[in-house]
């Protein structure tokens, strides 16, 4: 079975270019979460989706940061404007639920704002 | 507020030790608490899941310990090797309040095993 899958594995832009991140979970995964890590860091919840709502997206630059999770399947994150201090890597993880359930990670995304 | 710690932040020992990481947390209320093992430039690949009413996971020449009443997780690493290297996260899944169901992460504990 294949396991979390994210697509760009890397990406270099420009500042104020925007950029987008696809993630596609484990099938019937329903809790997909996003995260952000930085150099030396843990990861930082982004946002977390339960199918289709996202149900805690108190840590996302809202000016600047976008998702959506169609169908509750695949979703994306989106820069617009990428700003310096976005570089970092930006992590996608599913989970079954949230009730005591594992979590499994993607390759991630290695963002460089130039 | 839920807070992940990580002790040490990096460990350097000889091949063929064993070794302890160590996790703290300072809120008991969790559906489980996860140990990852992350190799540099790679995502996270997960380890051992303790659930909020075990003790310990095995797996291998890992073990994993949880006393989610003092909010402390250990992991055991027999028998060391080179390519036990990494950074090693624990993450607990939050159980109550507003960010219910968030795994919430330490820092990480860099391990570096010399041949």
């Amino acid at each position: 079975e294949a396991g979390v899958v994210q697509s760009p594995r890397y990406k270099i832009i420009e500042k104020k270019q925007p950029v987008a991140f696809w993630c596609n979970p484990i099938s019937g995964h329903n809790t997909l979460y996003w995260y952000r890590q930085n150099l030396g860091q843990g990861p930082e919840l982004l946002i977390r989706y339960e199918n289709e709502e996202a149900v805690d997206d108190s840590q996302l630059p809202k000016d600047r940061f976008s998702a959506e999770r169609l169908k509750g399947v695949d979703s994306t994150l989106k820069i617009q404007p990428a700003e310096l201090g976005d570089s970092a890597v930006y992590l996608c993880a599913s989970s079954l639920t949230i009730h005591g359930t594992e979590a499994f990670f993607g390759q991630g995304t290695r963002l460089t704002v130039v | 507020k839920q807070e992940v710690t990580q002790i040490p932040a990096a460990l350097s020992v000889p091949e063929g030790e064993n070794l302890v990481l160590n996790c703290s947390f300072t809120d008991s209320a969790i559906y489980n608490l996860q140990w990852f093992r992350q190799d540099p430039g790679k995502g996270l690949t997960s380890l051992l899941l303790i659930q909020s009413s075990q003790r310990e996971q095995t797996s291998g020449r890992l073990n994993a310990s949880l006393d989610k009443s003092s909010g402390r997780s250990t992991l055991y690493i027999a028998a060391s090797q080179p390519g036990d290297s990494a950074t090693y996260l624990c993450a607990v899944s939050h159980r109550e309040g507003g960010s219910q169901g968030n795994l919430i992460f330490g820092k990480g504990t860099k391990l570096s095993v010399k041949p």
